[in-house]
């Protein structure tokens, strides 16, 4: 079945440490997108790629680093200049230019001990 | 700066009444708006698409309108079931449909 997967569900970091989300698709999407998502709140965008080898920074990047070396593949490193890491982490993707839908992922939460 | 505003507070509606949500936005002109619905935990997913050339869509129970003047989204669950209990997300986007931007999303609860 098609779809996006992100890995890991939960994950529990030091501070002063970098992780990275995984995120892959199957669904052939060009275009790829993070958002993060704090307890009550909206989406807030952080990166997003419309093609392989590039990407665009979204409203709130500053902290974060993404790669799109692969179409299928979107991985989001969250480094240690991010002040508050701590929230809930969504990856999803549509097919670029079209105002089609986007699938989502099912999430990845993080926590800085 | 462009900015989404859904009803902040929760929404309690008795099952079969018909649940409408509202999203406001200001200092933007999208050519597409969504909606998506999410549960707790989980990922959104997608519900409809107007485009700001249409007044109203509708899916089965679900009916969406747009207007542009107004800068408002109006989404309506009708006949609506304990089982529309979640989180609702209004999303817009430009022309090049490339960067989506959502709302804080309004939590509905259908009471039996």
């Amino acid at each position: 079945d098609g779809g996006i997967t992100q890995s890991p569900k939960y994950l529990f970091r030091k501070e002063g440490q970098n992780v990275t989300l995984s995120c892959e698709q199957n669904l052939n999407h060009d275009a790829m997108y993070w958002y993060r998502q704090d307890p009550g709140q909206g989406l807030r965008l952080i990166y997003y790629s419309q093609i392989v080898n590039d990407f665009q920074k979204g409203d709130i990047a500053e902290g974060y680093s993404v790669s799109r070396e692969k179409k299928e593949s979107f991985p989001l490193t969250v480094t240690s200049a991010q002040k508050n890491p701590t929230a809930f982490y969504l990856c999803a993707s549509s097919i670029f230019g079209r105002p089609g839908e986007l699938f989502f992922g099912e999430g990845s939460r993080l926590t800085v001990l | 700066s462009q900015k989404i505003e859904q009803n902040s507070e929760a929404l309690n509606i008795q099952e079969g009444k018909t649940a409408t949500l509202t999203c406001n936005y200001t200092n933007y002109s999208p050519a597409y708006l969504q909606w998506y619905r999410q549960d707790p935990g989980r990922g959104p997913v997608f519900l409809l698409l107007i485009r700001e050339n249409e007044k109203e869509k509708r899916k089965e129970r679900l009916k969406v309108t747009f207007d542009t003047t107004l800068k408002q989204s109006l989404f309506h669950i009708t006949a609506s079931q304990p089982a529309d209990s979640a989180t609702y997300l209004c999303a817009l986007a430009g022309s090049s449909a490339s960067k989506i931007i959502f709302g804080s999303g309004t939590r509905l609860s259908i009471r039996p």
